[in-house]
């Protein structure tokens, strides 16, 4: 069962552009909606979160969206830079960790 | 350096032929949990302990077993391996189950496991 709906599967934005990535989910029991970011070689790691009480969280460059009635949130990447390239990947949380299915980043120079 | 450690990094074995990816980690995290990484299916949990000697299944166990003597390790071990376990695994642990807003997963680097 599919909980975390992620699109797209892979993007490509050219530098200084803004990276969109969106996610749908269904549980309504998820109580917080993580992202993280994943390098070539390497494991996730968090990069920002967002609890379903707040529509925005901003850190930097990085913000989230959340629409609690559309039950969608999303990534937005300002000011794209080639070092952002990587997989990520959107997950809700009600006492287990559901991850969508990742995005594939590709910042152009 | 906090951190959380598999071995082997990459591994190529043939169809039933035992083996064990290993996973430490020096956080004092409770929990851990296996991971495995397919493209378009994302992370899907294999297996996860609370505690020491704690253990339950995840989204995808078929095939996998798992144990939790210490708190520091969880291996991953794989009785007869077959082609479509063919995949990307990662380990991760965090203070608590799941991945609470104070208590992110920590991941290791992953073991690129190939059955032929």
């Amino acid at each position: 069962q599919q909980q975390v709906k992620q699109s797209p599967q892979s993007l490509i934005v050219q530098k200084g552009g803004i990276s969109i990535i969106n996610c749908a989910y269904e549980n309504t029991a998820f109580d917080y909606f993580p992202w993280y970011q994943q390098f070539p070689g390497k494991g996730p790691a968090l990069l920002i979160a967002i609890r379903p009480d707040v529509s925005e969280k901003k850190e930097g460059r990085f913000t989230i969206s959340f629409n609690k009635s559309a039950k969608q949130f999303s990534l937005h990447i300002m000011d794209s830079q080639p070092g952002d390239s990587a997989t990520y990947f959107c997950a809700g949380e009600s006492g287990k960790l559901i991850f969508g299915q990742g995005t594939e980043l590709s910042v152009k120079p | 350096e906090a951190q959380v450690t598999q071995n082997p990094r990459y591994l190529i074995t043939v169809t039933g032929k035992k083996l064990t990816v290993t996973c430490s980690q020096n956080m004092n995290h409770e929990y851990m949990s296996w991971y495995r990484q397919d493209p378009g299916l994302g992370l899907r949990q294999i297996y996860y302990s609370m505690n020491v000697e704690v253990t339950d299944k995840g989204d995808v166990p078929e095939g996998y077993k798992v144990s939790r003597k210490e708190k520091r390790n969880f291996p991953l071990i794989l009785e007869s391996p077959s082609p479509n376990q063919t995949s990307l695994y990662f380990c991760a642990s965090s203070l608590a189950l799941g991945s609470s807003y104070n208590s992110p997963l920590h991941f290791g680097n992953g073991t690129r496991l190939t059955v032929t």
